[in-house]
C-alpha cells in the first residue's frame, strides 16, 4: 500500500464547470476525510465517512458540493458550477477507527484553480 | 472552542535551533499533533504528544506541552535546509482536526 492517493494532482477549470476529484485511502482504513486548504491557511474540515456512511458535513460544504464513498473504499468529491472562490487545495485523509489519536494519513492533494 | 493559533513566519540559520509555537483552546484533547507541509504537497505527520506528557523528544524534534496555558511548541535542533516547510499544529476534536494557519520556516545558509 502506497498511502493515500488523490487524482488529479492539479485541475484548472472554467467558472461554471463541474469537477470531480478522487481519493483512494489506505486499504485497511475505514475512516475517510476531506479537507480544503486555501492559500496561507491551514486545512479546514469538509466532510467525513465511516465506511460508506457520510457522518458529518461542514457548513463549508455548500449545496454545490457532494461527496460519496459508495463501497466504503475510494471516495469522490464533486463540485458543481464552480466559482473562483472554490480555488483551493483539496486534501483527502484516512485513518483506522479509533486511532485518530495517531493522526491521519493525508494524500498529496488536488489543487483546483477556477478561472 | 477549536481555535488554534500560530506565529506565521520563522527564519533560522542553518545549524541553529528552530522553535515554533502554538496555542489551542480545546483542552479535552488526548493528543496534539505537529504536521509538516512541503511546497505543493500534502501534510506529513511529524510527531504527536499525549496530553498527560510535558515533553516528548524524537531525534531532532522536541515537543513541549503546557496544558495550563494551552501552549504547544516544537523545537527542531540543528535545523537543515530540508526543514524548510510549513508546520501546522493540530488539535483533535473527536475525529476532526483543527489546524492553525501554519508557520512558514525558512532556513538560510
Amino acid at each position: 500500500d502506497t498511502g493515500v492517493s488523490q487524482d488529479p494532482r492539479h485541475k484548472i477549470t472554467k467558472r461554471g464547470q463541474n469537477v470531480t476529484f478522487r481519493c483512494d485511502p489506505i486499504s485497511e482504513h475505514n475512516r475517510l476525510y476531506w479537507y480544503r486548504q486555501t492559500l496561507g491557511q491551514g486545512p479546514e474540515f469538509l466532510t467525513y465517512f465511516q465506511n460508506e456512511a457520510q457522518l458529518e458535513k461542514s457548513r463549508l460544504l455548500s449545496d454545490r458540493f457532494s461527496a460519496e464513498r459508495p463501497k466504503g473504499s475510494f471516495s469522490t468529491l464533486e463540485i458543481q458550477r464552480t466559482e473562483q472562490g472554490d480555488s483551493a487545495m483539496y486534501l483527502c485523509a484516512s485513518s483506522p477507527t479509533g486511532q485518530i489519536n495517531y493522526g491521519y494519513t493525508f494524500g498529496s492533494g488536488t489543487r483546483l484553480t477556477v478561472v | 472552542g477549536e481555535d488554534v493559533e500560530q506565529s506565521l513566519f520563522l527564519s533560522v540559520r542553518e545549524g541553529d535551533s528552530s522553535v515554533i509555537n502554538c496555542t489551542y483552546t480545546d483542552s479535552s484533547s488526548t493528543y496534539l499533533y505537529w504536521y509538516k507541509q512541503e511546497p505543493g504537497a500534502g501534510l506529513q505527520l511529524l510527531t504527536y504528544i499525549f496530553s498527560n506528557m510535558d515533553m516528548k523528544q524524537d531525534q531532532r524534534l522536541t515537543v513541549l506541552l503546557n496544558k495550563k496555558d494551552k501552549h504547544l511548541s516544537l523545537r527542531i535542533a540543528d535545523t537543515q535546509t530540508g526543514d524548510s516547510a510549513i508546520y501546522f499544529c493540530a488539535d483533535p476534536n473527536d475525529y476532526k482536526l483543527s489546524f492553525g494557519a501554519g508557520t512558514t520556516v525558512t532556513v538560510r545558509a
